[in-house]
């Protein structure tokens, strides 16, 4: 059973466009939503993360919006580039089991010239 | 240079034979945890340890075995392989499961069982 849902599958956005990946989760014991970017061939490093009192964060072109209500949570990369293809994941934490690091499916993103 | 580091990146290996793949971290973590990687369903945790000899399940441990001896190391041992474990492999640590850490991966183990 899948708690955290990622869409899209894969994402082709044209250089200096806006890549939206979005996230639902089921499970309201969540507490932290990380975003993972992995890299052919290297493992998943920590990209951007958020609490769910805070609806929204940014860090550089990378933004993280969050809606509590609907249970949805998305990353958003501004000026998209090159550099920026890699699979995208995102990931939900319970309360008070920061151990049980639940991931979503992954998105493949390619930004094109 | 702080890391996770396994061993090895790649292994083709045939149905039963018994394998490990090495884990160790050089940030003195007091965390580890090993995922499987399958395509469409994300990663997915096998087992993880909260410090020296303390380790449980995760989310898909069956045919699997951890152990944890010592702090930096976290090897995963296949006892009896199986062509549904054929997989990429990913260690991660973090310096506690407490406070939202974040968790610090290798560059994965691809494993292959025939």
């Amino acid at each position: 059973q899948q708690q955290v849902k990622q869409s899209p599958q894969s994402l082709i956005v044209q250089k200096g466009g806006i890549s939206i990946i979005n996230c639902a989760y089921e499970n309201t014991a969540f507490d932290y939503f990380p975003w993972y970017q992995q890299f052919p061939g290297k493992g998943p490093a920590l990209l951007i993360a958020i609490r769910p009192d805070v609806s929204e964060k940014k860090e550089g072109r990378f933004t993280i919006s969050f809606n509590k209500s609907a249970k949805q949570f998305s990353l958003h990369i501004m000026d998209s580039q090159p550099g920026d293809s890699a699979t995208y994941f995102c990931a939900a934490i319970p309360t008070g089991t920061a151990s049980k690091l639940t991931f979503g499916t992954g998105t493949r993103l390619q930004v094109t010239l | 240079e702080a890391q996770v580091t396994q061993n090895p990146r790649y292994l083709i290996t045939v149905t039963g034979k018994k394998l490990t793949v090495t884990c160790s971290q050089n940030m003195n973590h007091e965390y580890m945890s090993w995922y499987r990687q399958d395509p469409g369903l994300g990663l997915r945790q096998i087992y993880y340890s909260m410090n020296v000899e303390v380790t449980d399940k995760g989310d898909v441990p069956e045919g699997y075995k951890v152990s944890r001896k010592e702090k930096r190391n976290f090897p995963l041992i296949l006892e009896s392989p199986s062509p549904n474990q054929t997989s990429l492999y990913f260690c991660a640590s973090s310096l506690s499961a407490v406070g939202n850490q974040p968790q610090h991966f290798g560059d994965g183990t691809r494993l292959s069982i025939l």
